[in-house]
């Protein structure tokens, strides 16, 4: 079982701030590191499958960068909306398991 | 189908009593997950199939746990003898193989809850 965290626990934004927040898994042994958001009462949805160290996903206002020689990712969302509003969960891959999710950080923006 | 379904969609049992929650997988994605929720708790892995090789089944927190993939299609979690630590989200996720590059695609879960 490999040791994920995620920070911060939880984070309440206003409508229109810039905000990130951060993955950290143990570099060795690293595949994949995969992003997904959860909505209330919804299913989670994949955001980013990112393989590569120094890589750089966008998708819309979010986007997400990847170390994998320190063992880090970072999540950025550009002006944030209410409907941004979920829970935010990472999970490293090692190539011989399942995915092992954070505890994710959850994001309420305030219109 | 185009998504992956899960039923019920929630279940209220009493303690000591069965219960069965099925899966059923996005058509053609040999990889099926299970995973779980509990209050205040990242997602917990449980169980997981790939094709037809044994079922990884390390993450099963007791022996009241257990599952089945039928055809390689749909799968089963059976719970007996529910405590109420089991209330939990019971998550449900397929992928096309396990190092899938496009993550996995989960169902809408099914909230369970032990009094």
């Amino acid at each position: 079982i490999l040791n994920v965290e995620q920070s911060p626990q939880s984070l309440h934004v206003q409508e229109g701030d810039s905000t990130n927040f951060t993955c950290s898994f143990p570099s060795s042994n690293f595949y994949a590191l995969h992003w997904y958001r959860w909505e209330t009462a919804k299913s989670p949805e994949a955001l980013f499958v990112m393989t590569l160290n120094g890589d750089e996903k966008k998708k819309g206002r979010i986007s997400a960068t990847l170390n994998t020689k320190e063992g880090y990712s970072y999540l950025y969302i550009k002006g944030s909306q209410p409907e941004d509003s979920a829970t935010y969960l990472c999970a490293p891959y090692s190539g011989y398991s399942t995915l092992t999710f954070g505890k994710g950080t959850m994001l309420l923006v305030s219109p | 189908g185009a998504g992956v379904s899960q039923s019920p969609s929630n279940k209220v049992t009493e303690k000591g009593k069965d219960v069965e929650l099925r899966c059923d997988p996005i058509s053609g994605h040999t990889a099926l997950y299970w995973y779980r929720q509990s209050l205040g708790q990242g997602l917990e892995f449980l169980i997981y199939f790939q094709g037809n090789s044994a079922p990884d089944k390390s993450g099963l927190p007791s022996d009241r746990f257990s599952a089945e993939r039928t055809g390689g299609s749909v799968s089963t979690l059976t719970i007996q003898r529910t405590q109420q630590e089991d209330s939990a989200v019971y998550l449900c996720a397929s992928s096309l193989d396990r190092r899938t590059h496009h993550g996995y695609t989960f169902g809408s879960g099914t909230r369970l809850t032990v009094v």
